[in-house]
């Protein structure tokens, strides 16, 4: 079946830029039935859609984050990527990758998810 | 940031019939998602479409959507149903594209 595993540094400090990947296996993310997305959860704001990369290079993001955001996708190794600049103590949250579906059905709802990876903004 | 209105908690006792509601202004006109999150875990789609269940999802898990509100119903509530609860939208006429509830803990006494 498929999973989805998040990688990166678990301890940033603040003003960097906070990078982290996804890699997908059991399935291919050249697929059009699904959005490659990524979510955080504070504990103070719950969960929060980073935003998404479709198979085509399609990007969306939250508009709250999106000038600190870049999503990225490398088909050839069958993941995806988060980068986060300016970080804050605000950031500090664990991050999530997860797949959602494309379809008429269920539409972007989240059926897999990583099991997440806590990243903490402190110098 | 924009955020679908839960109650931060519901009771319920073993057995009985367990209602969390999510609200927002015609949230009858979307199609809400709903996730099951315990402790130190990801979350897990609960229903999709305000009412359809993901394979493996027990039927004790229903959902209706309409008006203002749309409610997940867990109908003999189980010790193991104990957990957070969230509902989610994605509406491509808000600025915020994809939404979250706050969350409901459900406590089963």
């Amino acid at each position: 079946q498929v999973q989805l595993q998040e990688s990166g540094p678990g301890l940033v400090k603040p003003s960097q830029t906070l990078s982290l990947t996804c890699t997908v296996s059991g399935g291919s993310i050249n697929s059009d039935s699904y959005y490659w997305s990524w979510i955080r959860q504070t504990a103070g704001k719950g969960l929060e859609w980073i935003g998404r990369i479709y198979f085509s290079g399609s990007i969306n993001y939250n508009p709250s984050l999106e000038s600190r955001v870049t999503i990225s996708q490398d088909t050839s190794k069958n993941r995806f990527s988060l980068k986060l600049r300016s970080l804050t103590a605000a950031d500090t949250a664990v991050y999530y990758c997860a797949r959602a579906l494309a379809g008429s059905y269920g539409y972007y709802a989240f059926d897999i998810w990583g099991q997440g990876t806590m990243v903490t903004v402190s110098s | 940031s924009y955020v679908l209105t839960q109650p931060p908690s519901v009771s319920v006792a073993p057995g009985q019939t367990a209602r969390i509601t999510c609200g927002e202004d015609n949230i009858g006109s979307k199609s809400v998602h709903w996730y099951q999150q315990k402790p130190g875990q990801a979350p897990v789609l609960l229903l999709y479409d305000d009412s359809d269940r993901p394979s493996g999802i027990p039927e004790r898990f229903s959902g209706s959507n309409s008006g203002n509100t749309a409610t997940l119903t867990i109908t003999r509530v189980a010790v193991g149903d104990e957990a957070d609860y969230y509902c989610q939208v994605w509406d491509t006429s808000n600025d915020h594209p994809c939404v979250f509830g706050g969350g409901t803990k459900l406590t089963v006494l």
